[in-house]
């Protein structure tokens, strides 16, 4: 099975800092990588498919970058309405998640 | 419009087994391509793919719960069934369907999640 380490954990950052989340498959995923935004009792919802393909209406301070084993989300200057816990999860064979990032403002 | 909807017990007893439906509309999964998942996500903690059935009948699951799940469809009623055996304490988790195209690898509509509670 391919597992997903993604990091850091948590994250406190102040608004209009750049943020990066690192996510790491333990085999070549090529680009079949997602990323997700989870809101507390809510659904995750896709920010990035493809590894760095932004999604329609996902602001353009979201951006994701990387292929094969390492990935990143960036998030160029934070908001207030960015808070909640990111996720990756590659698709490569069946799907894993990565275990999650929670953001938080300072 | 898509929608999915989850529904079940909210509280089980351990040993005893789970079943959930998903209730969904806006989409058919006779059509070729389609896709529905469940996943789970204990309190707290990371989101965990758990089983899949496509279009043409075609099953996949998580290689660490695979001895205890099963999924099924009705694509006459719109439903996916998922069936969890043998629970355990651990396995009290917010249980989400979802459904993806095979054109996308990515899950693009949720439901709404339902907790289930496993406890004596």
């Amino acid at each position: 099975d391919i597992q997903m380490t993604q990091s850091p954990s948590s994250l406190s950052a102040s608004v209009g800092d750049r943020v990066t989340i690192t996510c790491q498959a333990t085999e070549d995923i090529s680009n079949s990588l997602t990323w997700y935004q989870q809101k507390p009792g809510r659904a995750p919802k896709v920010l990035i498919d493809e590894a760095s393909n932004l999604q329609t209406g996902v602001p353009s301070r979201f951006s994701g970058s990387g292929s094969g084993t390492d990935f990143a989300l960036t998030i160029s200057s934070l908001q207030p309405e960015d808070i909640g816990t990111y996720y990756c999860q590659q698709y490569a064979d069946l799907w894993t998640f990565g275990q999650g990032t929670k953001v938080e403002i300072k | 419009q898509v929608t999915l909807k989850e529904s079940g017990p909210a509280l089980v007893k351990p040993t005893e087994t789970l079943t959930l439906t998903c209730t969904f509309s806006g989409f058919s999964l006779n059509t070729g391509g389609m896709r529905v998942s469940w996943i789970r996500q204990p309190p707290g903690k990371a989101l965990e793919w758990l089983a899949r059935i496509d279009w043409d009948d075609d099953e996949f699951y998580s290689t660490s719960l695979e001895t205890r799940l099963t999924i099924s469809k009705d694509t006459s009623k719109n439903l996916v069934v998922l069936t969890l055996a043998n629970l355990e304490p651990v396995d009290t988790a917010t249980y989400f369907c979802a459904r993806h195209p095979s054109s996308i690898g990515y899950f693009d509509y949720w439901g709404q999640g339902m907790l289930v509670t496993v406890s004596s």
